[in-house]
């Protein structure tokens, strides 16, 4: 089946740092969408992206959706203590109307 | 606070019983996603519901089922419980399926934390 390689898998990075993340997929996809997870809590979406080439921002995060289709990536400008979570790309392949997701980022943010 | 609620929040049972966790979607979403989330294995897809039917399934056991009530909201049903079945639950929903676009965006629920001892 269709899958997502997320990567890095981990990052500690020091406050103030950018970050940046990225999915890739051997098929091409419809949506990409990026969700933040906290301990305990279900997935909150922060950007979704619906056209190749689109470069969406909200605050300090910044997605694009690949002219490819087949990529997307995430920055985080200036981060601070709380981005700390688990970052996860998501999207729909042709055809799927279930969602398909990478295995994360865990993002450490030192002060 | 994504408007999608799941009870319970916390749930701890035996093994070989059976428990049932609600999901009340967004108002006006009529398309449901159930989702486990276990340490090793990230977020799985289990099934999907659209207005009552089943849409989708993905890596769902023989021992679980859902439904999609007339009112939208669904249950999930997990039976025989087996140890390995502990991990969270999540719901999702969207407005709508199949489409492509802003309609199909999933917004998640708190979770149902399952612990089977």
């Amino acid at each position: 089946g269709q899958q997502l390689n997320q990567s890095p898998q981990s990052m500690f990075i020091q406050e103030g740092e950018d970050v940046s993340m990225n999915c890739t997929s051997s098929s091409i996809f419809n949506t990409w969408l990026w969700y933040k997870q906290d301990p305990g809590e279900g997935p909150v979406l922060l950007i979704a992206l619906y056209k190749a080439g689109e470069l969406t921002s909200n605050g300090r995060l910044t997605a694009q959706f690949g002219i490819t289709r087949k990529d997307s990536f995430l920055n985080i400008s200036a981060s601070i203590p709380s981005d700390v979570g688990i970052y996860f790309c998501a999207g729909h392949g042709v055809g799927q109307g279930n969602l398909i997701f990478g295995k994360g980022t865990k993002l450490s943010v030192k002060p | 606070d994504s408007g999608v609620t799941q009870t319970p929040k916390h749930l701890i049972t035996a093994t070989g019983q059976r428990v049932t966790l609600r999901c009340s979607p967004r108002s006006g979403d009529l398309s449901v996603y159930w989702y486990q989330q276990s340490l090793d294995q990230g977020l799985q897809f289990l099934i999907q519901y659209y207005n009552g039917e089943e849409r989708a399934k993905g890596n769902i056991l023989e021992r679980f089922s859902a439904q999609q009530f007339p009112d939208l909201h669904s249950e999930l049903n997990l039976s025989s419980l087996e140890l390995g079945d502990s991990a969270l639950y999540f719901c999702a929903s969207s407005v709508a399926t199949g489409a492509m676009g802003i309609q199909e965006t999933q917004y998640f629920g708190p979770g149902t934390r399952l612990l089977v001892l």
